[in-house]
């Protein structure tokens, strides 16, 4: 059973510049979230996804956005790139509608800032 | 706005010792306190999960207690080995309505041999 894909898995780019990344959830999993994780903040939730609507998201300014297609594969995008981009963006899956049934993590796409 | 606090920030531990790694939260509603386990270049990944109505969970080596009263919820690895060398994570989950994790700011925990 393949995890959750991530790619690509390292991106450099310039200040001012956008960026799109990519999510492809478990087979079967229709919620996706992402999550940005940097040594200072820890792991900070960003938004999640389920049917293609986005049900949460979190303090991140409006430069941060995603979406969720109807194969539920997920992209975000962050636009006019900032140092303090610079992060480790996590996709998690979870085959739930409601309740927990645990969320399952791709291995990051690690994005740098220059 | 921490809602949740994670203690130690790192940890030593010999072979075959207990691993404890502690969590404090600041608020009631939430539905399951999961721990995650990271490993370098890799994402999290779930180890053990507690709902609040229960006061202890263990599989294999890995105990999670947890206090309502107080609070707090813990990890606990039992003979602890090289292998189990990571960073780990607690959570709180905010069930339905919220879809979203929110995480202690992780223990890095070393095995010594």
């Amino acid at each position: 059973k393949a995890g959750v894909t991530q790619t690509p898995r390292y991106l450099i780019k310039t200040r001012g510049q956008q960026v799109t990344l990519s999510c492809s959830p478990i087979s079967g999993h229709r919620s996706v979230s992402w999550y940005q994780q940097t040594p200072g903040q820890g792991l900070q939730f960003l938004f999640e996804y389920f049917s293609e609507t986005q049900r949460n998201k979190g303090n991140f300014p409006g430069r941060f956005s995603g979406r969720q297609f109807s194969n539920s594969r997920s992209e975000m995008n962050v636009s006019t790139l900032e140092l303090g981009d610079s992060a480790l963006y996590l996709c998690a899956s979870s085959p739930r509608d409601r309740g927990f049934a645990g969320y399952t993590f791709g291995s990051g796409t690690r994005l740098t800032v220059v | 706005q921490q809602q949740v606090k994670q203690s130690p920030q790192s940890l030593i531990v010999q072979k075959g010792g207990i691993s404890i790694i502690n969590c404090a939260y600041e608020n009631t509603a939430f539905d399951y306190f999961p721990w995650y386990q990271q490993f370098p270049g890799k994402g999290p990944a779930l180890l053990i999960a507690i709902r609040p109505d229960v006061s202890e969970k263990k599989e294999g080596r890995f105990t999670i207690s947890f206090n309502k009263s107080a609070k707090q919820f813990s990890l606990h690895i039992m003979d602890s080995q090289p292998g189990d060398s990571a960073t780990y994570f607690c959570a709180v989950d905010s069930g339905a309505g919220s879809y979203q994790l929110t995480f202690g700011k992780g223990t890095k925990l070393s095995v010594i041999p």
